[in-house]
């Protein structure tokens, strides 16, 4: 089955420094990439998603890049603020009549003012 | 708020006793999720129903959990005969189905403790 790995565990960043969170999947046959960000208490938000057949999508500060070849998808946070300090979850999905995601291990994204 | 509801947000129980969870989706979406989520963990997908039909079920779902969507509209989870390990975050989602709509919505979630 699929397995999704995320790295790396923790990230500390200076508020108004870049972040970026990687990760990797392993069945070729999924499709879609969402990513949450999960703050305490709250269950996830959905942030950005991607298809496998779109590379890049952007969205303001946030984006997220995919490599099919690699296996390789990673989300891409600009200017950090304070408020981006959560959990972050990459997510990946065959789609269709097997939309149940399986999750990476998380990123707990730290951003000192 | 037109959001993905959950009841309750907190539940702590004795082990042995049944529990149920309730989970409201969003209007018009026509599938419904339940996960799992553990300390430190992602979630872990338990099953799926496409309006009502319950389509798909993980092996994380023992024979003490079951799960229903009587009329395709909210849905609830059970645990029956809880265990400590029972103990974690119940997620729900729901998205629509069709198109190129892929998007999963969680709700708050609802926090177990098995004492």
């Amino acid at each position: 089955g699929e397995n999704v790995e995320q790295h790396p565990s923790t990230l500390s960043v200076q508020e108004g420094d870049s972040a970026v969170i990687k990760c990797t999947y392993s069945d070729s046959a999924s499709n879609y990439f969402p990513w949450y960000k999960q703050e305490l208490g709250k269950g996830p938000q959905l942030i950005i998603d991607i298809r496998s057949n779109v590379g890049e999508k952007k969205d303001q500060r946030i984006a997220v890049t995919l490599n099919k070849t690699a296996k390789h998808f990673s989300l891409h946070i600009t200017e950090t603020q304070p408020e981006d300090s959560a959990v972050y979850f990459c997510a990946a999905s065959r789609g269709g009549s097997q939309g149940n995601l399986i999750f990476g291990k998380g990123t707990k994204l730290s951003v000192k003012p | 708020d037109t959001g993905v509801s959950q009841d309750p947000r907190h539940k702590i129980t004795k082990r042995g006793q049944n529990v149920t969870f309730r989970c409201d989706p969003i209007s018009e979406h026509n599938r419904l999720y339940w996960y799992r989520q553990t300390l430190g963990q992602g979630p872990e997908f338990l099953t799926y129903f496409q309006n009502e039909a319950q389509l798909e079920k993980s092996r994380l779902l023992s024979d003490r959990f079951s799960a229903e969507r009587p009329k395709g509209s909210f849905s609830t989870l059970e645990i029956q005969r809880t265990e400590q390990g029972d103990s974690a975050m119940y997620l729900c989602a729901s998205s629509k189905m069709g198109g190129s709509t892929y998007e999963q919505y969680f709700g708050p979630g609802t926090r177990l403790t098995v004492t």
